[in-house]
C-alpha cells in the first residue's frame, strides 16, 4: 500500500531554511490521481495547511507562509519537499506530508517529523 | 485563531452520540461541499473519517456521520466507543486565494 515518509533536520537555527522532503513508496506521484500536500501542527494546537503540489509542478500555497514556503516535486524519485525561510519559534512545529484530492480532502499522511527551531 | 471554530471539547458515555460543530462562513464551509473531518490520537497522524461533507472512506464505521448547514458543517458519532476519544478537526476548502482552512479542533472525551 502507498506510504509516506518525512525526512530532513529535526532542529533549525532562526533565520534560517526548514527543509523537508516526503518520499512516497507503493505508488507513483507521477499517476496524476493525486495533490501532494505539507500541513503542520505547532506543539499542542491545531493542524495549518502549508501547500500542496501537482505531480506537474503545479503549486499552490497558504497566502500566510506564501512569501516563505516554497514546495517541489521530484518525480524520478517519487520524492516532494518543502523550503521554509526566515523561520522562527513560531515555525516550531510536526510537519506532515499527506496525500489528497484537490480542494477535497487528505487521504493518507505521513508519520509526521518534529522541527524544532532553535539556536 | 484558526479560521473555523470548532468548541474545545465535548464528551459522552458509551453508547451515546456526540455532536462536533465547525463553524466558518460563506466563503468556506457555506460556499463549498468540501469539508473534511479528521480523527487524531495522541501522538498519532490524523485520519480521514469524513469528506466531502458527508462521505465516509472505506473502513471508516458507518457510526460517523457528516452533515452541513449553512456555514456550520457538523459531525456526528453515534454509539459512542473508548478509542472514539481522540481530537478532531475539520477542514474546508475556501476558494482559490486560501485554500484550505482547519478548525481548532475538539478534544473527544469519552465518560
Amino acid at each position: 500500500q502507498v506510504q509516506l515518509q518525512e525526512s530532513g533536520p529535526g532542529l533549525v537555527k532562526p533565520s534560517q531554511t526548514l527543509s523537508l522532503t516526503c518520499t512516497v513508496s507503493g505508488g507513483s506521484i507521477s499517476s496524476g490521481d493525486y495533490y501532494w500536500s505539507w500541513i503542520r501542527q505547532p506543539p499542542g494546537k491545531g493542524l495549518e495547511w502549508i501547500g500542496y503540489i501537482y505531480y506537474s509542478g503545479s503549486t499552490y500555497y497558504n497566502p500566510s507562509l506564501k512569501s516563505r514556503v516554497t514546495i517541489s516535486v521530484d518525480t524520478s524519485k517519487n520524492q516532494f519537499s518543502l523550503k521554509l525561510s526566515s523561520v522562527t519559534a513560531a515555525d516550531t512545529a510536526v510537519y506532515y506530508c499527506a496525500r489528497g484530492e484537490y480542494l477535497e480532502y487528505f487521504d493518507l499522511w505521513g508519520r509526521g517529523t518534529l522541527v524544532t527551531v532553535s539556536s | 485563531q484558526s479560521a473555523l471554530t470548532q468548541p474545545r471539547s465535548v464528551s459522552g458515555s458509551p453508547g451515546q452520540s456526540v455532536t462536533i460543530s465547525c463553524t466558518g462562513t460563506s466563503s468556506d464551509v457555506g460556499g463549498y461541499n468540501y469539508v473534511s473531518w479528521y480523527q487524531q490520537h495522541p501522538g498519532k497522524a490524523p485520519k480521514l473519517m469524513i469528506y466531502d461533507v458527508s462521505k465516509r472512506p472505506s473502513g471508516v464505521p458507518d457510526r460517523f456521520s457528516g452533515s452541513k448547514s449553512g456555514n456550520t458543517a457538523s459531525l456526528t458519532i453515534s454509539g459512542l466507543q473508548a478509542e472514539d476519544e481522540a481530537d478532531y478537526y475539520c477542514c474546508s476548502y475556501a476558494g482559490s486565494y486560501t485554500f484550505e482552512v482547519f478548525g481548532g479542533g475538539t478534544k473527544l472525551t469519552v465518560l
